[in-house]
C-alpha cells in the first residue's frame, strides 16, 4: 500500500517558471512532511520540510503548501534554474521530534532548460 | 569524510548469489536505515534501526534479506539467492536524536545488478 502519492512523475520547465510538485498522503497519523532533492548518483537531502500545524513555508525560493483537511502538500520552486534539475521526493513520518523512518513518494524528475 | 559511506558502490552478481552491501553512517548517528530505489519506483523502506532498541524490519521484502547493526555502527545488508527483481540502488542513511526530525543523511548508494 502506497501511503504517499506523488505527481507528476516528470516536468519539464523553462528558466524562470515555477514548477509545481503534488503530494498526497493517507495516514492521518502522519505529522512531518519533508522534501528531498537527489541530484544523478548522489544520494537525496533534505530540502525542506514542513509539520501539519502551519499552511505554508518558504526558503529561498522554495515553498511548501500544505492542506491539512485534504491531506495534500505541495512544493513550487520560485524562478527556476537549471541548476533545479534532480528528482524530487516527498516523505512523511509520525515520530517528530525522534529519529524516525520516512515513506517516499515515488519521486517527480524535473528538467529546468535555459 | 563526515558523510554516510556505502560500499561497494556497484556490485554486478549472478542469479542465485548472496551478496553483502555494507554501510558506516556518520558518527554518533544513532539511528541508520535501508532503502531500495528502484527505476519508478521512489525509495522503497526496507529496514531501521534505532540504537538498542529491535530493528524494524517491516520493510524487508522476504526472508533472503538480513541486516545487521554491529556496535552501534556499521550495518551489514545481505541478500541471499539473489533474484534479478533484486536488482535496485540500495540506499543507507543515518540520522541524530535530537537533529532536525526527518533529516536523514543519505550515502550515494549501492548499485546492484543481478544478471
Amino acid at each position: 500500500q502506497q501511503q504517499v502519492k506523488q505527481s507528476p512523475q516528470s516536468l519539464i520547465v523553462q528558466k524562470g517558471g515555477i514548477p509545481i510538485i503534488n503530494c498526497a498522503y493517507e495516514n492521518t497519523a502522519f505529522d512531518y512532511f519533508p522534501w528531498y532533492q537527489q541530484f544523478p548518483g548522489k544520494g537525496p537531502a533534505l530540502l525542506i520540510a514542513i509539520r501539519p500545524d502551519v499552511s505554508e513555508k518558504k526558503e529561498g525560493r522554495f515553498t511548501i503548501s500544505f492542506n491539512k483537511s485534504a491531506k495534500q502538500f505541495s512544493l513550487h520552486i520560485m524562478d527556476s534554474q537549471p541548476g533545479d534539475s534532480a528528482t524530487y521526493f516527498c516523505a512523511a513520518s509520525h515520530n517528530t521530534g525522534t529519529a524516525s523512518k520516512l515513506t517516499f513518494g515515488t519521486g517527480t524528475r524535473l528538467q529546468v532548460t535555459l | 569524510g563526515a558523510g554516510v559511506s556505502q560500499s561497494p558502490s556497484n556490485k554486478v552478481t549472478e542469479k542465485g548469489k548472496d551478496v553483502e552491501l555494507r554501510c558506516d553512517p556518520i558518527s554518533g548517528h544513532t539511528a541508520l536505515y535501508w532503502y531500495r530505489q528502484s527505476l519508478g519506483q521512489g525509495l522503497e523502506f526496507l529496514i531501521y534501526f534505532q540504537g538498542n532498541s529491535a530493528p524494524d524490519k517491516s520493510g524487508l521484502p522476504s526472508d533472503r534479506f538480513s541486516a545487521e547493526r554491529t556496535g552501534g555502527s556499521v550495518s551489514t545488508l545481505t541478500i541471499q539467492r539473489t533474484q534479478q527483481e533484486d536488482s535496485a540502488v540500495y540506499l543507507c542513511a543515518s540520522s541524530a536524536n535530537g537533529g532536525t526530525p526527518g533529516e536523514l543523511f543519505f550515502g550515494e548508494g549501492s548499485r546492484l545488478t543481478v544478471l
